[in-house]
């Protein structure tokens, strides 16, 4: 079974500029996550979605935004780019709302200048 | 405020010792809690979960407790071996299943 994807791998924005990142969960997996990881702050939830939905939000600014597909793949954008959004984007997917276990792709290491 | 603690030093084993991390929590009543491996430039890989009802779980090298009162998990790996070398992560559930609360990691070196 192949594991969750996400492209691109790498990725150098400069400021202000917007930035799309996709995920594509485990095949049968319905819930995609995100999250941002940082030295500072270290792992942080953005969001989640569910059957297309988004069910639940982190704390972070309206410019970090996603979107989920019929087939479950999932997008988030992140518009008005900041240095400090600087991070490693990483997505996660489970089966569904009652399954615990989340599944980690390899993340997207984003640079901003 | 809520928050997940980790030991922020790094942990340095001798091969073959018995590893243990902790993980101590404030402000949840979490009704289970996660632990996962990350190695660097990779997403986390999940290891073992324990439910609150729980006092000990094993996975091969692998043994995790779980303290309600104490609001504290340990994580041991017994007979620790170079590979284990890795990042250990702790996770709790917040609002919703899928909405988890990451502590900052505690990193182990296992010397040989």
């Amino acid at each position: 079974k192949a594991g969750v994807t996400q492209t691109p791998r790498y990725l150098i924005k400069t400021r202000g500029q917007q930035v799309t990142l996709s995920c594509s969960p485990i095949s049968g997996h319905r819930s995609v996550s995100w999250y941002q990881q940082t030295p500072g702050q270290g792992l942080q939830f953005l969001f989640e979605y569910f059957s297309e939905t988004q069910r639940n939000k982190g704390n972070f600014p309206g410019r970090f935004s996603g979107r989920q597909f019929s087939n479950s793949r999932s997008e988030m954008n992140v518009s008005t780019l900041e240095l400090g959004d600087s991070a490693l984007y990483l997505c996660a997917s489970s089966r569904d709302s009652s399954y615990n276990e989340q599944f980690f792709g390899p993340g997207t290491r984003l640079t901003v200048l | 405020s809520q928050k997940i603690e980790q030991n922020s030093e790094a942990l340095n084993i001798q091969e073959g010792k018995t590893a243990t991390l902790t993980c101590n929590y404030t402000n949840y009543s979490p009704a289970y809690l996660q632990w996962y491996r990350q190695d660097p430039g990779r997403g986390p890989v999940f290891l073992l979960l324990i439910r609150e009802n729980e006092k000990e779980k094993r996975k091969e090298r692998l043994k995790v407790t779980f303290d309600t009162t104490l609001k504290q998990s340990l994580f041991h790996i017994t007979a620790s071996q170079p590979a284990d070398s890795a990042t250990y992560l702790c996770a709790l559930p917040l609002w919703g299943n899928n909405r988890l609360a990451f502590g900052k990691g505690n990193q182990v070196v296992v010397i040989p």
